[in-house]
């Protein structure tokens, strides 16, 4: 079936460096895209989103880019802080098979970002 | 603004008990999703609650079951509880809108023994 995959299950990146977190999807039909971080012992949170007629968008310190060519999403955070370390995930919108209207997030496996004081 | 919570924290049951997790949503979000997180994993959709009723549940049996109250906070309920089922539960809120985001709580941690 159609799944969201991470390309680096681990990455670690010396503090101040940028980090960029990759994630593969396979539904060419999925229009809304979303990173999250959850730090241990937490919930996921809300990073950033992105939509499919966009291909970037930026936050604080953090960039989403998509290609939809290749289904490719990135997340680009700068400056990398001890505090970013956690595991991030990428997800996609998958239509609700009910036909309701509304969606499903599918999560990849994640990412756990290490940042190296 | 609170977030979503949820109770318990942690809960340990045994084998072929019931586990009942609550969740409250953010105010004025009318959608509820709840989300399996076993170790190492990543997470698998359970089920959908919006105003009231069931939208959508994911490949899981039917010993999982909850349901959304009036208020919009909601109740997952696991029968004949088994050993692969412990996970963080996690529960999550939306304003029911297309394409925003989910705000997740910080789970229940389920262990069966």
């Amino acid at each position: 079936g159609e799944s969201v995959g991470l390309h680096l299950p681990t990455l670690s990146v010396q503090e101040g460096d940028n980090s960029i977190i990759n994630c593969a999807y396979s539904n060419s039909a999925s229009d809304y895209f979303i990173w999250y971080k959850q730090e241990s012992g937490k919930g996921p949170q809300f990073i950033i989103d992105i939509r499919s007629n966009m291909d970037k968008r930026q936050g604080q310190r953090v960039t989403v880019l998509l290609n939809k060519t290749v289904k490719h999403l990135s997340l680009q955070i700068a400056a990398t802080q001890p505090g970013d370390s956690a595991v991030y995930f990428c997800a996609e919108n998958t239509f609700a098979s009910s036909g309701a209207g509304s969606y499903q997030l599918t999560f990849g496996k994640g990412t756990k970002l290490s940042v190296i004081p | 603004e609170a977030g979503v919570t949820q109770s318990p924290t942690h809960l340990i049951k045994t084998r072929g008990q019931q586990a009942t997790l609550r969740c409250s949503p953010i105010s004025g979000h009318t959608s509820v999703y709840w989300y399996q997180q076993a170790l190492g994993l990543g997470l698998q959709f359970l089920l959908w609650y919006d105003e009231g009723e069931e939208r959508n549940r994911g490949n899981f049996p039917p010993r999982f079951s909850g349901r959304q109250f009036p208020n919009y906070s909601s109740e997952l309920n696991v029968n004949a509880l088994e050993l692969e089922d412990s996970a963080l539960y996690l529960c999550a809120s939306t304003p029911g809108q297309y394409n925003s985001p989910l705000h997740f709580g910080n789970g229940t941690r389920l262990t069966v023994t």
